[in-house]
């Protein structure tokens, strides 16, 4: 069985900072990566996904993840943080194998101070 | 094009009593997929319906839980016999039945259950 850890569960940052919010997976099949955020009180939006290929995703919003397989992990960063990315972000994966459950983190409070 | 509708958007019940959550799936989108969100914690999956079948319920607790997607007609979760630890956030997401093999998923609103 998969599982995903996010161990970071509050990331302060002050505005026009960089961020990063880590991410590690274990799997014993491919996985399919996602990031998505969660505004509060709202539904999840996807940010980026990596499916193959090249291994670092832009994404919406200025977002970007790096997949590296060796360390198994699907790190999201932004070079310049803005108060209204304030939100709460998950990081997920998926089995290649047909089975379409998503398997969440525990997700990641990202906190953009003036 | 409207979102994936889910109502209602707050729900509170008494112990004991029965919750029906709603899920109106994208337009074109056959498939339906329900998440458990436990306060401070990710989304957990529950069940993956198509049109009329259950696919995976590996989610599911196997007591009081139950869902269906009839051929006309919303998504229906439905928790029998409330307990104050069914208090959560359930999501529900829907994708197209075909999209080379992605099978993205679009993501409602959420209903939060409250039970008293």
């Amino acid at each position: 069985a998969q599982s995903v850890t996010q161990l970071d569960s509050q990331v302060p940052v002050f505005e026009e900072a960089p961020v990063e919010l880590r991410c590690n997976y274990s799997s014993s099949v491919s996985v399919y990566l996602f990031w998505y955020v969660q505004y509060p009180n709202q539904g999840l939006q996807l940010l980026l996904k990596y499916l193959s290929g090249s291994t670092l995703v832009k994404g919406i919003n200025g977002f970007e993840a790096e997949f590296n397989k060796s360390q198994t992990s699907f790190h999201l960063r932004k070079p310049s943080v803005h108060i209204s990315d304030t939100a709460e972000y998950f990081c997920a994966v998926r089995e290649d194998t047909g089975r379409r459950a998503l398997t969440f983190g525990s997700g990641t409070r990202l906190q953009v101070q003036p | 094009n409207a979102g994936v509708m889910q109502n209602p958007r707050h729900l509170v019940r008494r112990r004991g009593q029965e919750a029906r959550l709603r899920c109106s799936p994208m337009k074109g989108h056959s498939h339906v997929y329900w998440y458990r969100q436990l306060p401070e914690e990710g989304l957990k999956f529950m069940v993956y319906l198509q049109k009329e079948n259950i696919i995976d319920e590996s989610g599911m607790p196997k007591e009081r839980f139950s869902a269906e997607f009839p051929k006309e007609g919303p998504s229906i979760l439905r928790i029998q016999q409330v307990v104050r630890g069914d208090s959560a956030a359930y999501f529900c997401a829907s994708s197209p039945p075909t999209s080379g093999g992605l099978y993205e998923q679009f993501f409602g609103p959420g209903t939060r259950l409250t039970v008293l």
